[in-house]
């Protein structure tokens, strides 16, 4: 029973380049979320998501970054045009049910930008 | 808006004793609260507690939530070296569904 998997987990971008980082939900959990840690810092929420809608994105930042959730395949984080205070662990974490409390973590991307 | 607080920041002990971890809140719509342990890798799930579930064990670890105080402790005794992680207490209101997390307490076990 595979847990919630996450791709590529380490991830080097130049500044102005993009990063798209991968989570694979749980199998049979159709709720995704995404935080980041930044150094010193715990685990930020990001946005929420369902298949094929954005439920909660209110920490988000507005620009460069976006999400998905298509109705096949895996949800997508989207970073365009990288700078070095993205440089961060982004973690995935899916559930069952809709507001869930127990949210269970992949194993994070970790996105470096030089 | 929303705030979890843990102390101690780090923590060093040696196999064999017993430590406790604190976490503190302040949130509007408290609904739970959840323990995690973070190694090298993704956060894995320990406890939750709610207004219906103030006390959980689980081995050597056990932790109980105080509603008046708004507060949560972590106890795990007999410590391993296994033990040491970063430990991160997360709080999930009502009102949406994310996690407001800590910044978590790094703990070493020395043998």
């Amino acid at each position: 029973n595979a847990g919630v998997m996450q791709n590529p987990r380490h991830l080097v971008r130049r500044r102005g380049q993009e990063a798209r980082l991968r989570c694979s939900p749980m199998k049979g959990h159709s709720h995704v979320y995404w935080y980041r840690q930044l150094p010193e810092e715990g685990l930020k929420f990001m946005v929420y998501l369902q298949k094929e809608n954005i439920i909660d994105e209110s920490g988000m930042p507005k620009e460069r970054f976006s999400a998905e959730f298509p109705k096949e395949g895996p949800s997508i984080l989207r970073i365009q045009q990288v700078v070095r205070g993205d440089s961060a662990a982004y973690f995935c974490a899916s559930s069952y049910y809709r507001d869930s409390d127990e949210q269970y973590f992949g194993p994070g991307t970790r996105l470096t930008v030089t | 808006e929303d705030k979890v607080v843990q102390s101690p920041l780090s923590l060093v002990v040696h196999e064999g004793d017993t430590v406790t971890l604190n976490c503190s809140y302040e949130v509007t719509n408290f609904r739970s609260l959840l323990w995690y342990k973070q190694e090298k890798k993704a956060p894995t799930f320990l406890f939750m507690l709610t207004s219906s579930g103030i006390e959980k064990k689980s081995g050597r670890l056990s932790s109980i939530l105080d509603k008046k105080e708004l507060s949560s402790i972590l106890n795990i005794t007999a410590t391993q070296t296994g033990d040491s992680a970063i430990y991160l207490c997360a709080v999930h209101t009502g009102a949406n569904s994310k996690l407001t997390f800590g910044k978590g307490i790094t703990l070493s076990v020395r043998p």
